[in-house]
């Protein structure tokens, strides 16, 4: 069963306008842990934002924040002000349990920012 | 002084050859993981070593070997390629601990003709 769902393969989002990336998680450990990574189509894998199952509060990194959800078991990304270098693929992943070293990957979201 | 680094960047090979990719992080992490992206984008782990020890294998075939010499390297394998094999290897490594991303090597793109 997948453990992470991105259910957007694409999105568009107008210059300077805030933009939301679902993801959604199954997991039946209390422990875990989920993060967003970008990738740019020069091809790295960007670290964005991390939010733990225990946080009460949504994690915020600048522009990006993590609309967590915890009884819908959704961690949805919102960009904030996008740019045209927000343009890439979005990923969701989560760790579960702790001192578990796997981490698990969504499809990924490739998001289109429109000048 | 990259945190992740992996050699080569792109690698050109016929069908049948063998061939091996390097990484070495200088993070003084204790994880270091290897994954496939396909061509739809898709991110698979592959292997995880923990203080030279493996603790992942997720069913891959067993042409695919991982060897760490030692922490801060986990270098990558590959015997017979074939055309499947055809992806985009990405290096990476963390601290052990719920809380702790893993930083990724930027990759190497892998053609097998």
């Amino acid at each position: 069963a997948q453990k992470i769902t991105q259910t957007q393969p694409g999105m568009f989002v107008q210059e300077k306008e805030a933009v939301t990336l679902d993801c959604t998680y199954d997991t039946s450990d209390q422990s875990y842990g989920l993060f967003w990574y970008k990738q740019p189509s020069s091809g790295e894998m960007i670290f964005l934002i991390y939010q733990g199952s225990y946080d009460e509060q949504n994690a915020t990194e600048g522009r990006y924040s993590l609309n967590f959800q915890k009884a819908r078991k959704s961690a949805n990304l919102v960009i904030s002000a996008s740019q045209l270098g927000d343009s890439a693929m979005y990923f969701c992943a989560m760790r579960e349990g702790y001192n578990n070293n796997d981490m698990r990957f969504g499809a990924g979201t490739r998001l289109t920012v429109k000048p | 002084d990259t945190a992740v680094s992996q050699t080569p960047k792109y690698l050109v090979t016929q069908m049948g050859n063998d061939k091996s990719i390097k990484c070495e992080q200088n993070l003084g992490h204790d994880t270091m993981y290897w994954y496939k992206q396909d061509s739809k984008k898709f991110l698979k782990i592959m292997f995880s070593y923990n203080n030279k020890e493996l603790i992942i294998n997720e069913t891959v075939p067993n042409r695919f070997s991982p060897k760490s010499p030692d922490k801060a390297h986990l270098n990558l394998h590959i015997n017979s390629l074939e055309l499947g094999d055809s992806a985009v290897y990405f290096c990476a490594s963390s601290q052990e601990g719920l809380q702790e991303t893993q930083y990724f090597g930027p990759g190497t793109r892998l053609l097998v003709l």
